[in-house]
């Protein structure tokens, strides 16, 4: 299995600054038609979970241009540019590459 | 706007069935893939398997022997069975409808609490 790892696992962010969130991978998650199998998604309580980022760096429909992701081989970045308070939940990155689809351990970003 | 949303009991019994549905809103299941994932409590993601509105499943090793997921288009449902559970089947139980690549519309959850 690809094993996920993510860092770091709680993130205090400033309302207004720009927060940032590592995804390893165990091994690349290069398709060969070119594109990264890599999504984020965002869990918040009481919530569906949120579909952010998919291939590696496009914005799901409806999802604010502050939320960027990058990335490519085994290392993949999710970056908010100007946090706001409702962005606060727990972050997971999961590979598509291979089955089983598996996720990193989570990311809890909350505010100062 | 699609939505989906789990139902099943929320409490089964050791070495008994747990069963879950999906039910799919706004719309179609026609040419997707319809995901289960759970999270134990305090702990991270599992991806349980999907199934194709063709039929077609693929199923996370670590729980293959015990694991069913089936669609009925007709009724813009899928469903999940897991059999023999124990403990460590406590979870909550999400659904998501995407490609096999990316489960991108998702339900809220159902928690399944596996006790005697």
């Amino acid at each position: 299995d690809i094993v996920m790892t993510q860092s770091p696992l709680s993130l205090p962010v400033t309302p207004g600054e720009p927060a940032s969130i590592s995804c390893r991978s165990s091994q690349s998650l290069l398709h060969s038609n070119g594109y990264y199998y890599l999504n984020w998604y965002l869990l918040q309580p009481g919530k569906p979970p949120q579909f952010l980022i998919y291939l590696g760096s496009n914005r799901a429909s409806g999802v604010p241009d502050r939320f960027s992701g990058s990335g490519s081989g085994t290392d993949f970045t999710l970056k908010i540019s100007r946090v706001e308070a409702e962005d606060v939940g727990v972050y997971y990155c999961m590979q598509a590459l291979q089955t089983p689809l598996t996720f990193g351990g989570g990311t809890k970003v909350e505010i100062k | 706007q699609v939505q989906l949303q789990e139902s099943g009991p929320g409490l089964v019994k050791p070495s008994e069935t747990l069963s879950l549905t999906c039910t799919v809103s706004g719309g179609s299941t026609g040419n997707y893939h319809f995901t289960w994932i759970r999270q134990p409590p305090g702990k991270g993601l599992e991806w349980i398997g999907y199934i194709h509105s063709s039929g077609s499943t693929n199923y996370n090793p670590s729980l293959k022997s015990r694991v069913t997921i089936s669609v009925d288009t007709s009724k813009n449902q899928f469903s999940l069975k897991l059999n023999s559970v124990t403990a460590a089947d406590t979870a909550m139980y999400y659904c998501a409808r995407g490609t096999y690549y990316d489960p991108k519309n998702w339900g809220q959850g159902t928690l399944v609490t596996v006790s005697s």
